[in-house]
């Protein structure tokens, strides 16, 4: 089962930042935290991770909580090429190495 | 260009009848794992494997089975398919060893099946 808890959806103006929160508190000291999103009849690809500190790449940021059991992934000037739905994901590493995929957070943006 | 890719993209067929749906990957990746994707369910994780030979079942195996003899290709076979099977797969592959913990994962685009 997924460890984590996103919000089913949210919305979003064209061109204006977007936070997308999620819930990880059961997270152990190891595991990492990795968003990938989903866009319209396409597969998931990868967004970012991170373990404990901040961390930024072209696509997005990922802002965590210092207790680690929360996290932002903030998509700084949102697109209509941005509407996908996002998932958070805590992984281990254990068991069959599995990215477990919950039911994510659906972003509408509005232009 | 570094891709996963799947075939067929688009399948009907009817209870029964034998199909395979095939996976190749160009990255030289070590793991690779199929999944479908049904509303509500979100995507749960058929078979995986670790390397060439090396496979395992995932949350949902029953009525699949899966073959890994060359490292780039994973397919996935539906012996006797079933209405229950219509669903989207996805295919994935991603580094194993190493740091598999901050590995990207690669997914396929999709393979739509439709069992009658």
């Amino acid at each position: 089962d997924a460890k984590t808890t996103q919000p089913n959806s949210m919305e979003s103006n064209e061109e204006e930042p977007v936070h997308l929160p999620c819930n990880h508190s059961t997270i152990s000291g190891t595991d990492y935290i990795h968003w990938y999103r989903q866009l319209p009849s396409q597969g998931p690809e990868y967004v970012i991770h991170g373990l404990t500190s901040n961390v930024n790449n072209r696509m997005a940021s990922l802002a965590i909580a210092e207790d680690r059991k929360s996290s932002t992934l903030i998509l700084h000037r949102a697109t209509l090429r941005d509407a996908a739905v996002y998932y958070c994901i805590q992984y281990s590493g254990a068991g069959s190495y599995q990215l477990t995929f919950g039911k994510g957070t659906k972003l509408s943006v509005i232009p | 260009e570094a891709q996963v890719t799947q075939n067929p993209r688009y399948l009907i067929t009817v209870t029964g009848k034998k199909l395979t749906v095939t996976c190749s990957q160009n990255m030289n990746h070590e793991y690779m794992s199929w999944y479908r994707q049904d509303p509500g369910l979100g995507l749960r994780q058929i078979y995986y494997s670790m390397n060439v030979e090396v496979t395992d079942k995932g949350d949902v195996p029953e009525g699949y089975k899966v073959s890994r003899k060359e490292k780039r290709n994973f397919p996935l076979i539906l012996e006797s398919p079933s209405p229950n099977q219509t669903s989207l797969y996805f295919c994935a592959s991603r580094p194993f060893f190493g740091q598999a913990l901050v590995e990207t994962q690669y997914f396929g685009p999709g393979t739509r099946l439709l069992v009658l």
